[in-house]
Parts: C-alpha cells; sequence; structure tokens
C-alpha cells in the first residue's frame, strides 16, 4: 500500500497570505489527524477528521482550520499567516475501519511533510 | 490533561552496546502509548505501541518498550544499537477517558549511536 501523501513537500508564503496544505491518507483508512512540528512548541496537535467531520481539534486559533472529503482526503487551511506559522506540518492517517466505526486505537501513520516558510 | 515527558534531549551510545530511551506520561484514564522515530526532513515513523496485555511490547527494527504502570513509564530499548539507528524518537500518548484521542508527544530525544 502506498504510504501517506502531502503536498506540497515545501512551501514559502509572506505574512498575512493564506496557504493550503493537502493530505492523502493511506488507502481504506478514514481518519486523518494534522499535527504542527516547531523546534520551540515540538509536536502540536491540529485537528482530527474521520467521515467528514471534525472530531477533536487542538488548542490552535481559528486561522487553522481543515475539512475532509468523501474519498476521506483532507486539507488544512492556514489565514493571515503570521511568522511564527514557519514550522513542519504532518498528516497522520489510521484506519477507523469496521462500518464507520472509530477506534482511537488505531495507530497513527504519518506522511512526510509540509516544510511551510513564512517571510 | 495529558502529557508525556522525555527527561533527556540527547542520549549518545556506542554501536553494538544496548540503548535506552526514557518515556514518562501522565493520563487520567488507561493509557495508549506509542513511540516514533523522525529521520532528518522525514516524517514520523511507527515503532511499536502499549494498548493492554504483555508489559514487553516488541516493534519495528528490533526496539522494544516495556510498559510499567506503576512508574507510569515506557522507556524504549534495543539491545545491541546501531549507528542508522540515530535519529529523533517521541514518545506519545493517548488517553482513553473521554472524548479526545489526539495523541500527545513527548518533546522528543536525540539518539546518536557513535561507531
Amino acid at each position: 500500500k502506498a504510504g501517506v501523501t502531502q503536498t506540497p513537500r515545501y512551501l514559502i508564503k509572506t505574512r498575512g497570505q493564506q496557504v493550503t496544505l493537502s493530505c492523502s491518507p493511506i488507502s481504506g483508512h478514514r481518519s486523518v489527524s494534522w499535527y504542527q512540528q516547531t523546534p520551540g512548541q515540538g509536536l502540536q496537535f491540529l485537528f482530527e477528521y474521520f467521515s467528514e467531520t471534525q472530531r477533536n481539534k487542538g488548542n490552535f486559533p481559528g486561522r487553522f482550520s481543515g475539512r475532509q472529503f468523501s474519498n476521506s482526503r483532507s486539507e488544512m487551511n492556514v489565514s493571515t499567516l503570521e511568522l511564527g506559522d514557519s514550522a513542519l506540518y504532518l498528516c497522520a492517517s489510521s484506519g477507523g475501519t469496521g462500518a464507520g466505526v472509530y477506534f482511537g486505537t488505531d495507530t497513527q501513520y504519518f506522511g512526510p511533510g509540509t516544510r511551510l516558510t513564512v517571510l | 490533561a495529558q502529557s508525556v515527558a522525555q527527561p533527556e534531549d540527547q542520549v549518545n551510545v556506542a554501536e553494538g552496546n544496548p540503548l535506552t530511551v526514557k518515556c514518562t506520561y501522565s493520563v487520567s484514564g488507561n493509557p495508549y502509548l506509542f513511540w516514533y522515530v523522525q529521520y532528518p526532513n522525514r516524517g514520523l515513523q511507527f515503532l511499536l505501541k502499549y494498548i493492554t496485555g504483555d508489559n514487553l511490547v516488541k516493534g519495528s527494527y528490533g526496539f522494544e518498550a516495556e510498559f510499567n504502570k506503576s512508574q507510569t513509564s515506557f522507556h524504549l530499548k534495543k539491545p545491541s544499537a546501531l549507528v542508522s539507528d540515530s535519529a529523533l524518537y517521541f514518545c506519545a500518548v493517548r488517553d482513553m477517558r473521554g472524548s479526545a484521542r489526539q495523541l500527545t508527544f513527548g518533546s522528543g530525544t536525540q539518539l546518536t549511536v557513535l561507531p
């Protein structure tokens, strides 16, 4: 099976712009989570989607949003970019299989990330 | 609230020696515990997880971890380190009490295996 793919891999934006990142989960996986990784704050949870519904949300401002499509692909959007948004954004997919049942015990498999630089 | 502590930012070990990367956790309910490894400019790779059952969990690339409930620890171990094991290691926890399902990660431990 192909792994989790994220596009683009690298992105450079300026303050005030907005950006959209994309994540395609492992085939058959229905849950997608997003994390932000920075040297100062480490890995922080952004949000999780399952069957097109946001299940959980981390402690990030409303400028960070996401969505999930019927094919389980997910996008996250950051509006009005700030310098502090520069980070590696990681997407993780997990099974959530079984007639729409949501299993929190599923292992999350990560993509390579999108490196966002805000100038 | 759930939290994870990795008390060592850096661990150095000679090739062929056993290695241990430490992790302690705090959750209000039962913990689900994970170890991931990250190589430069890459995402996180899953190594192993503890859900329930045997306290000694075996994972990928010869790694294992021991769950100790009384000490709230989940240390990662390998009997004989390889230079290729040099990477950044993250411990993560998920508390199954309540509705939250996200992983909470430790700050990471940089492992360097010296030839």
